[in-house]
């Protein structure tokens, strides 16, 4: 069964650097999201991508936050100059080519900014 | 605005029992989804189940069922026969329009299975 990929699992950076998070999304997919849990809290969403630009995006994504789709399979979060607050467990999801198609999660990635 | 509720933070019930988890949302829009995810202590978002707006028949899968009522705006999961896997965080979800584009959470419930 088709799944979303993210890479890596655990990811220890020290604050003010930067990070990139990667994703593969459902091959066929069109639709593709980053979400963010801080521990112990809800899933948030943070933006969404469809055809090549933001589609939307939370008071959260601000300018430390980027997304792109550098070639057809990766979907990458990069935060520029990470914060202790920014400590969490990333979510990437992709949905298909229609409407009325279910968003698939991808495994997470545990960010911890030391 | 969209808002889901899940008025229940920490749940606990011994294994075999039924248990249901609430969940209560507010949207302005006619058409939207609504989502169970289980979350175990590995940290994985699991797929329940997605229902549209317009489908308010209720579903059973298993020891899984869920009981829409739109006049309520009200989505529970109730688990049948608990067992200790069930075990986990439980996230109840709303998306509008056609679109699984933003899915709002609630803040989850917390269960544990007591053998």
């Amino acid at each position: 069964e088709p799944e979303v990929t993210q890479t890596p699992s655990h990811q220890v950076t020290q604050m003010g650097q930067e990070v990139i998070l990667r994703c593969v999304p459902i091959s066929n997919h069109l639709y593709f999201y980053w979400y963010r849990q801080i521990l112990g809290q809800k899933v948030e969403f943070l933006v969404s991508f469809y055809n090549n630009e933001i589609s939307e995006k939370s008071e959260i994504f601000d300018d430390q936050f980027s997304v792109e789709r550098p070639d057809g399979s990766n979907f990458t979060l990069k935060i520029r100059s990470t914060k202790l607050e920014d400590s969490a467990m990333y979510f990437c999801a992709s949905s298909g080519q229609d409407m009325n198609t279910e968003a698939f999660f991808g495994q997470g990635t545990r960010l911890t900014v030391v | 605005a969209q808002k889901v509720t899940q008025a229940q933070t920490e749940i606990s019930v011994v294994e075999k029992e039924d248990v249901t988890l609430d969940c209560v949302y507010e949207t302005r829009d006619t058409t939207y989804y609504l989502f169970w995810y289980k979350q175990p202590p590995s940290g994985e978002l699991v797929f329940l189940i997605r229902r549209n707006s317009f489908d308010e028949q209720n579903e059973i899968s298993g020891r899984y069922s869920w009981n829409f009522q739109k006049s309520t705006s009200s989505f529970n999961f109730t688990i049948t026969a608990s067992q200790v896997v069930d075990s986990a965080v439980y996230f109840c979800a709303l998306s509008e329009a056609n679109r699984d584009d933003k899915i709002i959470f609630g803040k989850g419930t917390r269960l544990h299975i007591l053998p």
